[in-house]
């Protein structure tokens, strides 16, 4: 199976921060990684996509980068609504596997 | 619109085998690169992916839970079928069900979620 290990596992920041997370697969996984936002009790919502492509709908101040092994979800300026926690997710090949999430809280 | 929703007991006791049926619309699982997934999360911890099921009625299963789950579909009722035996404390979570599509098979939209606690 393929690890995806986040780092880090939490953090804490103010409104207008520019946030950064990144996650690491235990192979190379191409560009096949997707970032996704959950907010308490919710569903997981997609942000990226193949590890760079913002889902349509998602603010602009979310970007993705990497390929291979390493990859980087940027916030450039928090926003109160973008407290919550975030998985990464290779989809190179199954059994698909899922970070261990990163939290991100209010400074 | 695309939409899925999960249902299933909210109660099972150790032992016995728990069924979820995750019901979609907007979408048919007939078209090429469609697929359904199931993740679930626990209380409190990570979201972990349980298996997945495509129109070509291909099956692929988590390697630490393979022996206990079963993924079917019901292709008329556009709805897709999850067991998994055994059922443990531990296997406490909010069950989702999430489509999938071909390409960098991104699991969108999800279910709202469905809470299965296992208790006796």
């Amino acid at each position: 199976d393929i690890q995806m290990t986040q780092s880090p596992s939490s953090l804490s920041s103010s409104i207008g921060n520019r946030v950064t997370i990144t996650c690491r697969a235990s192979q190379s996984i191409s560009s096949y990684l997707n970032w996704y936002q959950q907010k308490l009790g919710k569903a997981p919502k997609v942000l990226i996509f193949g590890a760079s492509t913002l889902q349509s709908g998602v603010p602009s101040r979310f970007s993705g980068s990497g390929s291979g092994t390493d990859f980087t979800l940027t916030i450039s300026s928090l926003q109160p609504e973008d407290f919550a926690t975030y998985y990464c997710q290779q989809s190179y090949s199954t059994p698909y596997t899922f970070g261990q999430g990163t939290k991100v809280e209010m400074k | 619109q695309v939409t899925l929703r999960e249902s299933g007991p909210a109660l099972v006791k150790p032992t016995q085998t728990l069924t979820l049926t995750c019901t979609f619309s907007g979408f048919s699982l007939s078209t090429r690169g469609m697929c359904v997934n199931w993740i679930r999360q626990p209380p409190g911890k990570a979201l972990e992916w349980l298996a997945v099921i495509d129109g070509d009625d291909d099956k692929y299963y988590s390697t630490s839970l393979k022996t206990r789950l079963t993924i079917s579909k019901d292709t008329s009722k556009n709805q897709v079928v999850l067991t998994m035996t055994n059922m443990d404390p531990v296997d406490t979570a909010t069950y989702y069900c999430a489509r999938g599509s071909s390409g960098y098979v991104v699991f969108d939209p999800w279910g709202q979620g469905t809470l299965v606690t296992v208790s006796s």
